[in-house]
């Protein structure tokens, strides 16, 4: 069974710092997402990273995969207030021809002015 | 474009009580995908559908959980009778299958949250 980790799970961190989420999974992936949720709203696709060593950068946010290692991280820079939001990283795996996607606990972000 | 459209957001009932939830998927994405996502969690699929065919079914409460995907586009997901412990937000996703066979990145509706008292 596929098991999705994110670390940490509460992050509180002041405005205009640097700071990265990870996300460990147990078994080989083929994809592997990151979303974004504001509270009482939908989820939101930020990044899909797609093969070993992909890095994919929008504004503040860096997501890297590293499929070796079976970790991804979400990397945040000069954080602002807007970025405050849960994040979620998914991973997609093939099973006897079902796609599986299986979500992590999410990374609760709170940005402190 | 528009997104996925979920109703209702919000419903309260007793428990024993029946509910009904629909979600419109995105126009031309042939997969759709039913959520159950859990205060403080993160999404766990409950069921997903490749036009009309259930293919994946397997974490669907069948004892009192059905849903169906007529015509392949709107979809509907029943729960009969509710309990308590199916407070919870549903999530509904849509997805168009690419070039290459693969599923291509969700794109989530805004859930309908359901307390049951």
């Amino acid at each position: 069974e596929l098991k999705v980790e994110q670390n940490p799970l509460f992050l509180s961190m002041q405005e205009g710092k640097n700071y990265t989420i990870y996300c460990n999974y147990s078994t080989t992936s083929d994809r592997l997402y990151w979303y974004r949720q504001d509270p009482g709203k939908s989820l939101e696709s930020l990044f899909v990273l797609l093969s070993n060593g992909a890095v994919k950068q929008e504004g503040r946010l860096m997501a890297s995969l590293d499929t070796k290692a079976r970790l991804s991280t979400l990397h945040i820079t000069a954080a602002v207030h807007d970025l405050s939001a849960t994040y979620f990283c998914a991973v997609d795996k093939e099973d006897f021809g079902n796609e599986k996607l299986t979500f992590g606990t999410g990374t609760r972000l709170t940005i402190i002015p | 474009e528009a997104g996925v459209v979920q109703s209702p957001r919000y419903k309260i009932i007793e428990k024993k009580q029946p509910v009904a939830f629909w979600c419109n998927p995105i126009s031309g994405h042939n997969t759709l995908y039913w959520y159950l996502q859990n205060l403080g969690q993160g999404p766990e699929l409950l069921i997903r559908y490749e036009n009309e065919e259930a293919v994946d079914d397997s974490q669907l409460p069948k004892d009192r959980f059905s849903a169906e995907r007529l015509k392949g586009v709107d979809s509907t997901l029943k729960i009969q009778p509710a309990e308590l412990g199916d407070s919870a937000v549903y999530l509904c996703a849509s997805s168009r299958r690419l070039a290459g066979g693969w599923t291509g990145e969700l794109f989530f509706g805004e859930g309908s949250r359901l307390t049951v008292l």
